[in-house]
């Protein structure tokens, strides 16, 4: 089965770090660019992140900029965002999402992480 | 960056009902939009890409279409496993600005 599953979330302080990691399994993962989408409770879809197969390149929205690291390690099938100096409009659900080339759209997303951050 | 519009935000409809949702861009964007639906405390799940192709076992009751700056999704009739929010995505210019749609929340009346 095609599945992405995450993990990492939590409850953590501002100015805090967390490491989100998302692992792929039923497909190669070396395949697939990924990505990261947030949504903030009650709010719509934003997406944050993104990487390509070989890591090399990377994009990242103005509002996470410079804050969040997007990385992955083929080898182990596992992609990851490391969240850094988190604010509170930085409290969401985080799903990760597979690109399928052939259709350009995000055809798999894992089931999302929440983060809270609250002193 | 491409904004996407959708329209109406928030929509009232019965099972049976034909419904539809527009999303509009700030700009051209060839092909490449794709559809979603979520339903609460769930991640989302593609239903069009490529403005009017169907993912492999959405039902046929769902469509797309448009060109351009508009596209609308239509439900030609509501069921009940229907009433979700819809998000549109333009995936024109890789990978900067794949940004969302605000989302439709079809209700029931």
């Amino acid at each position: 089965e095609v599945q992405l599953v995450e993990s990492g979330g939590g409850l953590v302080q501002p100015g805090g770090s967390l490491r989100l990691s998302c692992v792929a399994s039923g497909f190669t993962f070396s395949d697939y660019s990924m990505n990261w989408v947030r949504q903030a409770p009650g709010r719509g879809l934003e997406y944050i992140s993104a990487i390509s197969t070989n890591g090399v390149s990377t994009y990242y929205a103005n509002s996470v900029k410079g804050r969040f690291t997007i990385s992955r390690d083929n080898s182990k099938n596992t992609l990851y965002l490391q969240l850094g100096s988190l604010r509170a409009e930085d409290m969401a659900v985080y799903y990760c999402a597979r690109v399928s080339g052939g259709t350009l759209s995000f055809d798999i997303w894992g089931q999302g992480t929440m983060v809270t951050v609250s002193s | 960056d491409i904004q996407l519009t959708q329209s109406p935000p928030f929509l009232s409809a019965s099972v049976g009902d034909r419904v539809t949702i527009t999303c509009r861009a700030s700009r051209v964007i060839s092909k490449y939009l794709a559809w979603y639906q979520q339903k609460p405390g769930r991640a989302p799940y593609l239903l069009i890409y490529a403005v009017s192709t169907l993912r492999s076992g959405v039902p046929s009751r769902f469509s797309g279409s448009g060109s351009g700056t508009e596209f609308t999704l239509t439900i030609s009739s509501l069921q009940p496993e229907d009433f979700a929010t819809y998000y549109c995505q333009q995936l024109h210019s890789y990978p900067e600005t794949w940004t969302f749609g605000p989302g439709t929340k079809v209700e029931t009346k």
